[in-house]
């Protein structure tokens, strides 16, 4: 059962524009919120992570914004550049536990 | 400092062959993980441990086991392969404190025949 629901599947955005992918969860135990960022050919790297005392948390150009009420988040990329093309996993957990629950992922491409 | 470390980057088997996948982590990380990667499944957990000495079951163990070998070694073996088994096979270790942030080995793609 997949704990964490991820979308768009994919997304193709040009340059400049603004991309977001959403994710929502079920379980309310859950307590830290990250988002994964995968090149081809390469392991998955953190980007940016939220806990749900805070609504929003940007770094540079990504910005995660968090709605505990209705259990979603998502994560925004403004300016998009070609250079972001990737797959984008949001995740889910309990602050005490070890298991990343991942969502099944966002093929994103910027066009030039 | 080189981070997770997996060994072979490729490997092909046949079916019914067995194989060991090999997982090392300089950050001197408590907790170490393995995940396999599929077409539209994200990436689900095999098997994790927390500590050196503890091994536990996550999404889909079926068909694997682990060893954690020391603190910087996590192994993951296939006894007799199938299939269902061809994937990517990421190593992933974290301090184990707040927060969980985990990090990602290269991964080892897998296809048996």
């Amino acid at each position: 059962q997949q704990q964490v629901k991820q979308s768009p599947q994919s997304l193709i955005v040009q340059k400049g524009g603004i991309s977001i992918i959403n994710c929502a969860y079920e379980n309310t135990a859950f307590d830290y919120f990250p988002w994964y960022q995968q090149f081809p050919g390469k392991g998955p790297a953190l980007l940016i992570a939220i806990r749900p005392d805070v609504s929003e948390k940007k770094e540079g150009r990504f910005t995660i914004s968090f709605n505990k009420s209705a259990k979603q988040f998502s994560l925004h990329i403004m300016d998009s550049q070609p250079g972001d093309s990737a797959t984008y996993f949001c995740a889910a957990s309990v602050d005490s536990g070890y298991a990343l629950n991942f969502g099944k992922g966002t093929s994103l491409l910027v066009t030039p | 400092n080189a981070g997770v470390t997996q060994t072979p980057k490729f490997q092909v088997l046949k079916t019914g062959q067995s194989m060991t996948l090999q997982c090392a982590q300089d950050m001197n990380h408590n907790s170490m993980y393995w995940y396999r990667q599929d077409p539209g499944m994200g990436l689900r957990l095999i098997y994790y441990s927390a500590s050196e000495g503890t091994t536990d079951k996550g999404e889909v163990p079926n068909g694997y086991n682990v060893s954690r070998l020391n603190k910087r070694e996590f192994s993951l073996r296939l006894e007799s392969a199938a299939p269902s088994q061809t994937s990517v096979y990421f190593c992933a270790s974290s301090d184990g404190e707040s927060y969980n942030e985990q990090f990602f080995g290269p991964g080892t793609r897998l296809t048996v025949l």
